[in-house]
């Protein structure tokens, strides 16, 4: 499994973009980035995952590096509703590895 | 989408007893499903995976006879704390891969949150 690094907290304003940056230098050829939210006390919810290709879905936009050292998950207008702590993990769905993630804040 | 429901949503009993903790696929059939601990403020840490028919594999450092681990059905996984003690108070959530293809995402229960007192 990919070891990931986040940044611990970032903040946004509401109906900003948010970027939120990973990375995953160690990722092996055939691992996915998936990226997970979780909201205070609830369990992590799926947002978005992919292999080599840029993906968007209708949560988010994932932008992956073309060495998939990296990537950038999207929010394009956030909202309060999206203050949680975000995850990257670099794996398969047979095991993932959650890091610390990064809490975003988002501003009113 | 895929759901994951979990039951109970929050347990507090005394020390010693053991506790039982369901984690069931909704609208589809996992046979596969993972279980994590999170203690406060920490990220989430795999405890096992729990195969259908089979016995669970157990990550490193987790007791395999404490945390007793039963994948009966296709839809259906459980995780039994025994002798449940104060130090084992914490957030388990269970998660289920979906089915729709390799790779496809896991699907996370809402967690839930034992407290022994």
């Amino acid at each position: 499994d990919a070891k990931t690094t986040q940044p611990p907290s970032m903040d946004c304003a509401e109906g900003r973009a948010a970027n939120l940056p990973c990375n995953h230098s160690t990722i092996s050829g055939n691992e996915y980035v998936y990226w997970y939210r979780q909201i205070h006390s609830q369990g992590p919810q799926y947002i978005i995952h992919g292999l080599k290709n840029n993906e968007t879905n209708e949560m988010a936009s994932l932008i992956i590096t073309e060495d998939r050292k990296s990537s950038t998950l999207i929010l394009p207008h956030a909202t309060l509703r999206d203050t949680a702590v975000y995850y990257c993990s670099g794996g398969s769905n047979y095991k993932l590895t959650f890091g610390k993630g990064t809490l975003l804040t988002v501003n009113p | 989408g895929a759901v994951v429901s979990q039951h109970p949503s929050r347990v507090i009993c005394k020390s010693g007893t053991s506790v039982k903790i369901e984690c069931r696929s909704l609208d589809f059939q996992a046979t596969t499903m993972f279980w994590y601990r999170q203690f406060p403020k920490q990220s989430l840490m795999l405890m096992a995976t729990s195969n259908e028919g089979s016995k669970a594999t157990y990550e490193q450092g987790v007791e395999k006879d404490k945390f007793l681990i039963n994948h009966a059905s296709l839809t259906l996984s459980t995780l039994t704390v025994t002798s449940a003690h104060p130090e084992d108070s914490s957030f388990y959530i269970c998660s289920a891969r979906d089915p729709g293809g390799s790779n496809q995402p896991q699907h996370f229960g809402d967690g839930t949150r034992l407290s022994i007192l």
